[in-house]
This record gives C-alpha cells, structure tokens and sequence, in this order.
C-alpha cells in the first residue's frame, strides 16, 4: 500500500513565524512531490512542486526534499493569518501519473 | 473556459439513484483526473485519463463507479445505486501534457446521497 503521511494538526503559529509542515511518503521511488493549500470548502491550489534532492525557494514558501529519508517539507516564512488553511502533500509514486495525497496538515496562524 | 469547470456544483440524490458528474478541463489539458475527498482527508484517487483513454482505473471503488472521456476533453463520472457511503466531494482536475505534473483542480461537486 503506498502511503503519504502528514500529521493532521492543527499547527498553531504566530504571525511572522516560520511554519514547518512534514509529509512521509513509502515508496523509494517516488520521482514527483507537491505542496497544494486547500482553504475551507475550497479546492485545492498549488504552492511548490520539487524533483530534486534538496531546497527550492519561491517567495516565502520553501520545499525540501530528502529522497533517502522519504521525506518532504514546507517552510513558510514571516507566515500570515491569511496562511491559515489546510496544506496537502501529494505524491507520484514510480511508474505511475497516479497522485497520492496526504491527508492534510491544518496550519492556524494567529494575529 | 479560463480553468477547470465541474457541474454541478451540488447533487443530492436518494439512495439507490443513478448520478453523473461532469469535468470540463482546461483547453489544451490532455491529464484528467477525478478525486473524491470527505470531510477531513485528502483527495482519494479514482481515475486518470491521458486523453481519451483511462490510463489508470485502479482507484475506482467498485464496479458502481465509472468513467469516460468520449473526445479526450470533457469527462463524466458515473455513479450507479448510489449508496450513502459515496456521498463527498468529487474534484476533477487536469494537467498539460508533457509538463512536470501540475494539476488544476476544479471547485468540486458535493454529492449528498440521502
């Protein structure tokens, strides 16, 4: 069963804070990874997309990316009230378009 | 249309009913892929399309669900004997072809089966 795993939250933090959101994935050979927003009743949006091992920066997002732990993280910088939704990890598993998400890790920022 | 147009936008059914959702993907797109997302997970996946074919059905929960994809843009999702279990969100969402993986997504259609 290929699995992405995020912890569900709510990860509370304050405004002009880094917010570290965590995605685990099971398959070694995964090739393509993720990070889509998902506000309330809403669907979801891109954020950032990586490949390759390491950092990749846009704004105040960064992935990272560590294929030999399997995992995959989102940094938000100086985060925003307007931060405040749900972000998903998703997940192309080797061989396969197919996209597994995690079940979403809910970010509150406070004012 | 400028994204992914999903109708309709809710669908309450009664047990037992025959429904089908619709995905308008974005011109162009030849990726199409149906989600179904309940209340507090990520989307579930169903079914994915490279043009008209469905290149992946594995996601599909039963033979109560189907999909086409007659001309390779539009899609219908089909849902047969509706039961109350399949009641959730339904996205769709598509991606270019040759491009890293994007997906656009829809605004989803609500289905409540009673």
């Amino acid at each position: 069963q290929k699995e992405v795993e995020q912890n569900s939250g709510p990860l509370s933090v304050p405004e002009g804070a880094i917010a570290s959101l965590n995605c685990t994935y099971s398959d070694r050979g995964s090739q393509s990874f993720f990070w889509y927003r998902q506000y309330s009743g809403k669907s979801p949006e891109l954020i950032m997309f990586i490949y390759s091992n390491g950092d990749k920066e846009d704004g105040r997002f960064t992935a990272q990316l560590n294929k030999a732990s399997q995992y995959v993280s989102l940094l938000i910088r100086d985060s925003q009230p307007s931060d405040s939704a749900t972000y998903l990890c998703a997940v192309s598993f080797s061989g396969t378009y197919k996209y597994i998400f995690g079940t979403g890790t809910r970010l509150k920022v406070l004012a | 249309g400028a994204g992914v147009s999903q109708t309709p936008s809710n669908k309450v059914t009664e047990k037992g009913k025959y429904v089908e959702l619709r995905c308008d993907p974005i011109s162009g797109h030849t990726a199409l892929y149906w989600y179904r997302q309940s209340l507090g997970q990520g989307p579930e996946f169903l079914i994915y399309f490279q043009g008209t074919g469905a290149a992946d059905d594995s996601g599909l929960p039963n033979d109560r669900f189907f999909a086409v994809r007659p001309e390779g843009s539009v899609s219908t999702l089909k849902i047969q004997r509706t039961e109350r279990g399949d009641s959730a969100v339904y996205l769709c969402a598509s991606s270019p072809a040759g491009g890293p993986g994007i997906q656009y997504f829809g605004a989803g259609t609500r289905l409540s089966v009673l």
